[in-house]
């Protein structure tokens, strides 16, 4: 079975700590992703790879960089947490672009404060 | 602008009873279009994908339609269980590269 693992479900963090998020998969994916998802705005990208040490600017990235060391794991950081950060966090990863279906992990709740 | 609207924004039914949800998009050049059903505090999982050339797909009680030239698609679910409660979110991907636009989704609720 296909797994996209995130590391935390739920965070609280304070304004302008540092914060990140961890997500691994284990389907060998060149593909990986970070959305954000907040109520009446949908689901929207803030950063993708598609390659070890690659990465490309999504629709929201302020405020967010990633990276990605190796081919499973993608993490993403706050530099300085703020309250309009305040949302649910989704991994992703596919194998192909376009064409290819998303697995998504179980999402990371982060609520600063 | 590539725009992928959905609707209703969400839905109240008895179980049992069938419902159908709309997605409307504006995305060219059309690549595919995916159901994914996305469960409360869960992320999303594919229901179907839809290519330029299908009109109608199923997965067991869900079925999906694809109208390429109206630029629509429905998807039916039918004799609805509990566990069909969960967000239905719309995702068109374009011809080239790597560009999904995703759907506002529509909130299900099957009561008892």
């Amino acid at each position: 079975d296909v797994k996209v693992t995130q590391s935390s479900r739920y965070l609280v963090k304070r304004t302008g700590e540092k914060v990140f998020l961890e997500c691994v998969q284990d389907m060998d994916h060149e593909n990986m992703f970070w959305y954000r998802q907040d109520p009446g705005l949908g689901l929207r990208l803030i950063y993708f790879s598609y390659d070890v040490k690659m990465k490309e600017k999504g629709d929201i990235p302020e405020g967010y960089s990633v990276s990605r060391e190796k081919k499973e794991r993608f993490s993403l950081i706050l530099e300085s947490a703020s309250t309009n950060q305040t949302s649910m966090y989704l991994c992703a990863s596919s194998l192909g672009f376009g064409t290819g279906e998303l697995f998504f992990g179980e999402g990371s709740r982060l609520t600063v404060l | 602008k590539n725009q992928v609207e959905q609707s209703p924004q969400s839905l109240i039914i008895p179980e049992g009873k069938n419902c159908t949800l709309q997605c409307n998009y504006t995305v060219s050049p059309f690549s595919n279009l995916r159901w994914y059903k996305q469960d409360t505090g869960r992320g999303p999982v594919s229901l179907t994908i839809m290519t330029f050339s299908e009109n109608t797909k199923s997965n067991g009680r869900y079925t999906a339609t694809l109208d390429a030239d109206t630029k629509q698609s429905s998807l039916h679910i039918t004799a609805s269980q509990l566990s069909d409660s969960a967000s239905y979110i719309c995702v068109v991907s374009l011809n080239a590269g790597n560009m999904l636009t995703f759907g506002g989704g529509t909130r299900l609720m099957v009561k008892p």
